[in-house]
């Protein structure tokens, strides 16, 4: 069965630092999905990569995607307190249902 | 703000008893996940739906949990008899299709079972 997760359970860093989220999956994936949950909210998707691509980005987000690894990372420079979030990976294996699988996530905080 | 609506956003309810929860998915989204998250962050795929037809489920919710996605109504999921394990957050999240990998989650119902 499909397995992704992070691999660092809690991150803590300043307010304008730079910090970075790695995940690692077991099985191929044809895309590769990062969330973020804030406390008492639903997950927000922030980048989807394919298994094409090697690196994506969104504003400070920057998302990198090694196959052969079979690892990402999530970087975010520059961080705020309100990217104060628990950070989840999620493979899509492909295939006709969809469905994704969920990483244990990474809690992030960000001090002022 | 998210356009994936669940109700209610608490219940509490006692072990045996029924307990049901809807979602509107975004407008133009036939496709329709629920996902059970554990206190711990852990995700559990339970079923998805293009319209109204089942494209996967677990075997959990085969037994005692049910769910649908009636045309013009909003979709349900509906635990028969509440067990203390099943206290969770239930996240409901819609896609425009089920090829493209987007989903747009709900805030949640929080379920506790006493």
């Amino acid at each position: 069965s499909q397995l992704a997760e992070e691999n660092s359970w809690a991150l803590s860093v300043h307010e304008g630092e730079s910090v970075t989220v790695n995940c690692s999956y077991k099985t191929s994936i044809t895309a590769l999905q990062w969330y973020r949950q804030k406390s008492g909210k639903g997950p927000a998707q922030l980048i989807l990569i394919r298994s094409n691509e090697r690196e994506k980005r969104n504003g400070r987000l920057r998302a990198t995607l090694d196959t052969s690894s079979q690892s990402s990372s999530l970087s975010i420079t520059a961080t705020r307190c309100e990217d104060t979030a628990v950070y989840f990976c999620a493979t899509d294996a492909g295939g006709s249902n969809a469905k994704l699988t969920f990483g244990k996530g990474t809690k992030l905080s960000v001090k002022s | 703000n998210s356009k994936v609506i669940q109700t209610p956003r608490y219940l509490v309810k006692g072990q045996g008893q029924k307990a049901k929860m809807r979602c509107i998915p975004e407008k133009g989204h036939p496709v329709v996940f629920w996902y059970q998250q554990n206190k711990n962050n852990e995700f559990k795929f339970l079923i998805n739906f293009q319209n109204q037809e089942v494209l996967q489920q677990i075997d959990m919710t085969e037994k005692r949990f049910s769910a649908e996605c009636p045309s013009n109504s909003p979709c349900s999921l509906e635990i028969q008899s509440s067990e203390a394990g099943d206290s969770a957050l239930y996240l409901c999240a819609s896609s425009p299709d089920r090829n493209t990998g987007q989903l747009y989650f709900g805030e949640g119902s929080k379920l506790t079972v006493l």
